[in-house]
């Protein structure tokens, strides 16, 4: 499966835009970047996911990279309820009767909020 | 509320024991996928049901097994426990089965195996 970098751990202040940021140099023309944060003692919960174009929804927005070798998320106003670990996945294409297209969780970087 | 529901949320078990692990996926969802969340292994896919039948495998132990019924309900089932067994485990659901819409988690069950 396709790797993504991602560092361990970043701080934010509270009501300041935070960037996440995501390395996938090994990243094919079919693989969608998909992004999850895991809250405490919660499980994943999905964010945002694009292919080629920069994406926003009311969680985040997605700024994908010309050559896709990176992307980085962007929350625009942290809240103290946005710690949490996120999780930058490359979503191989799935096969039918294969194993491909399941997410491949890696160890994330975990966000501190501060107040 | 995700709309994913597991039972039990807590279950404590001893070594060489067999349980039985429940998901409800979100209403309208055909796919069920297990992952385990273990401190030193992260979170790792287990296996996928579509509709009732497999579709794909990850990670899962021999002694590990899971179904998925008619109503879409599935069931994990962990036989012959060791310690290591411990972790978290994760159902999660979506629409078809290729999840490309992304996928919905419940809150987990808590497994410690003693």
């Amino acid at each position: 499966d396709a790797k993504t970098t991602q560092p361990n751990s970043m701080e934010s202040n509270e009501e300041e835009p935070v960037h996440l940021p995501c390395n996938h140099s090994t990243i094919s023309g079919t693989d969608y970047i998909h992004w999850y944060r895991q809250l405490p003692s919660q499980g994943p919960e999905y964010v945002i996911h694009g292919l080629t174009s920069n994406v926003n929804n009311r969680m985040a927005s997605l700024a994908i990279a010309e050559d896709r070798k990176s992307s980085t998320l962007i929350l625009h106003r942290a809240t103290l309820r946005d710690a949490a670990v996120y999780y930058c996945i490359l979503r191989v294409p799935p096969n039918y009767g294969g194993s491909q297209g399941n997410l491949i969780f890696g160890k994330g970087t975990k966000l501190s909020v501060k107040p | 509320d995700s709309g994913v529901t597991q039972t039990p949320k807590h279950l404590i078990t001893a070594t060489g024991q067999r349980v039985t692990l429940r998901c409800s996926p979100r209403s309208g969802d055909l796919s069920v996928y297990w992952y385990q969340q273990s401190l030193d292994q992260g979170l790792q896919f287990l296996i996928q049901y579509y509709n009732g039948e497999e579709r794909a495998k990850g990670n899962i132990l021999e002694r590990f097994s899971a179904q998925q019924f008619p109503d879409l309900h599935s069931e994990l089932n962990l036989s012959s426990l060791e310690l290591g067994d411990s972790a978290l485990y994760f159902c999660a659901s979506s629409v078809g089965w290729t999840g490309e819409y992304g996928y919905t988690f419940g809150s987990g069950t808590r497994l410690t195996v003693v």
